[in-house]
């Protein structure tokens, strides 16, 4: 099984700040990774996958990156409405996995 | 617009046997492969299990094989998980996910999810 890091584990920030949360997989995934945002109540909502590429609708003030092992989200200008959980997954093997989340929380 | 809309959830025994269902809507449910996604009160996502177009191919997570069975009506527009011997650890909020592309499991629809407690 393919072990997913978030890290840090909450990260706080204040509007307007850029915000950089990091995922790490235990063995390479060719940059087969989506990135997920979660709020309270709510269903997730897939924002990236391969990596790079945005979901329909989602906002360009997110961009993911990454290869190998080491991949990252970054909310270039935090809005009010950006607070909340993200997730990693990587979808290169079975089973599928997810990382254990970043709460991005207002400073 | 596709709509996902989960169904089933109770507080069941440990030991006994829930069923869950997902009614889709607002694309044709047989061109996607589906799976359930679960979240337990104060932890991450956990995927559980995921089904093929055709419901030929089932895939499951280590914590579920065995106990677990993903199915789907496509004359119904319907996703199930049948979950027997349900523990503790299974508490939790299950929700159906779509996959958006051939090949790759990564979801970009999700229902609102049910409510899944086991406890004595």
């Amino acid at each position: 099984e393919i072990v997913m890091t978030q890290s840090p584990a909450t990260l706080s920030v204040s509007p307007g700040e850029r915000a950089t949360l990091s995922c790490r997989a235990s063995q390479n995934i060719g940059s087969i990774l989506a990135w997920y945002q979660q709020k309270p109540g709510q269903a997730p909502r897939l924002l990236i996958s391969g990596t790079s590429t945005r979901a329909p609708g989602i906002p360009a003030r997110f961009s993911g990156s990454g290869s190998g092992t080491d991949y990252t989200l970054t909310i270039s200008s935090l809005q009010s409405e950006d607070f909340a959980v993200y997730y990693c997954q990587q979808y290169n093997n079975w089973p599928l996995t997810f990382g254990g989340g970043t709460k991005v929380e207002i400073k | 617009e596709v709509q996902l809309l989960e169904s089933g959830g109770d507080l069941v025994h440990p030991g006994g046997s829930l069923r869950l269902s997902c009614a889709a809507s607002g694309f044709t449910f047989s061109n996607y492969a589906m799976a359930w996604v679960r979240r337990a009160p104060g932890k991450g996502l956990e995927w559980v299990s995921a089904i093929s177009e055709s419901g030929d191919h089932t895939y499951y997570g280590d914590s579920v094989t065995g106990r677990f069975t993903i199915s789907r009506d496509n004359s119904e527009n319907t996703l199930f998980l049948h979950m027997d011997s349900l523990r503790a650890e299974d508490t939790a909020i299950y929700f159906c996910a779509k996959r958006p592309v051939p090949t790759y499991y990564y979801f970009d629809d999700w229902g609102q999810g049910t409510l899944v407690t086991v406890s004595s």
